[in-house]
């Protein structure tokens, strides 16, 4: 059992669906983190949530909004998205501040856009 | 900003063996921490080993050890007494210790192949 939940596993959308990807947390973090894993291409950070402010947001399109409503849930929520989004989308949690951790990841969504 | 690479897209060992994967990376900083992490085919990504940078004494877990130069900027992870369950992609990343955000860097990943 990962203290860093994603659901769904997995998402086949159309470009005019909008869906949401969801995370939750179980270890008492103060950050959380999304990022994009694409084929042949590194890990691409797409937004931080730090105690629950969003602190950074990497360029990412419009059609990719994010939301923390608490520390312990994240969502991502997709609309109009194009075939070139699909990937793998990684939510990842931490604790920052005095006492810094590493990542912990969620298993992951694999979402295909058709 | 802070880059991380990793020169080895793939590398393969014969079980039992050892192997290097290697990790350089650039930053102005002083004080930061990194990290191995491992991505097997199920894809969940799990911290292997971490180093803090303030610490001289290489980390060490079991079959798994790092090579810390600091001046070189170098990090690579050793496996030790390689098994099938190692084959997977490996990520070094690099995460500054002076901000709130706590976001890592990652390097491109190296693909284990583990040899029976």
């Amino acid at each position: 059992e990962t203290g860093v939940t994603q659901t769904p596993r997995h998402l086949v959308m159309g470009m005019t669906n909008k869906k949401s990807l969801k995370c939750e947390q179980h270890l008492g973090h103060n950050a959380m983190y999304w990022y994009k894993q694409s084929a042949k291409k590194p890990l691409e950070l797409m937004f931080v949530y730090s105690l629950e402010e969003r602190v950074e947001n990497n360029s990412v399109p419009s059609r990719f909004s994010p939301e923390c409503p608490n520390s312990s849930h994240l969502f991502l929520h997709l609309h109009t998205l194009q075939p070139e989004d699909s990937a793998l989308y990684l939510c990842a949690s931490s604790q920052v501040g005095a006492l810094n951790t590493e990542a912990f990841f969620g298993q992951g969504t694999r979402l295909t856009v058709v | 900003a802070q880059t991380v690479t990793q020169s080895q897209p793939e590398m393969s060992v014969q079980e039992a063996e050892t192997v290097t994967l290697s990790c350089t990376y650039d930053t102005s900083e002083s004080d930061y921490y990194l990290f191995w992490y491992k991505q097997p085919p199920s894809r969940q990504m799990i911290l292997v080993i971490r180093q803090e940078a303030y610490k001289q004494q290489n980390a060490t877990e079991n079959r798994f050890s790092v090579n810390f130069q600091k001046a070189a900027k170098s990090f690579s992870l050793k496996i030790s007494d390689s098994q099938l369950g190692d084959a997977a992609m490996y990520f070094c990343a690099y995460r500054s210790a002076n901000t709130n955000a706590g976001k890592s860097t990652f390097g491109d990943g190296t693909t284990l192949t583990v040899k029976p």
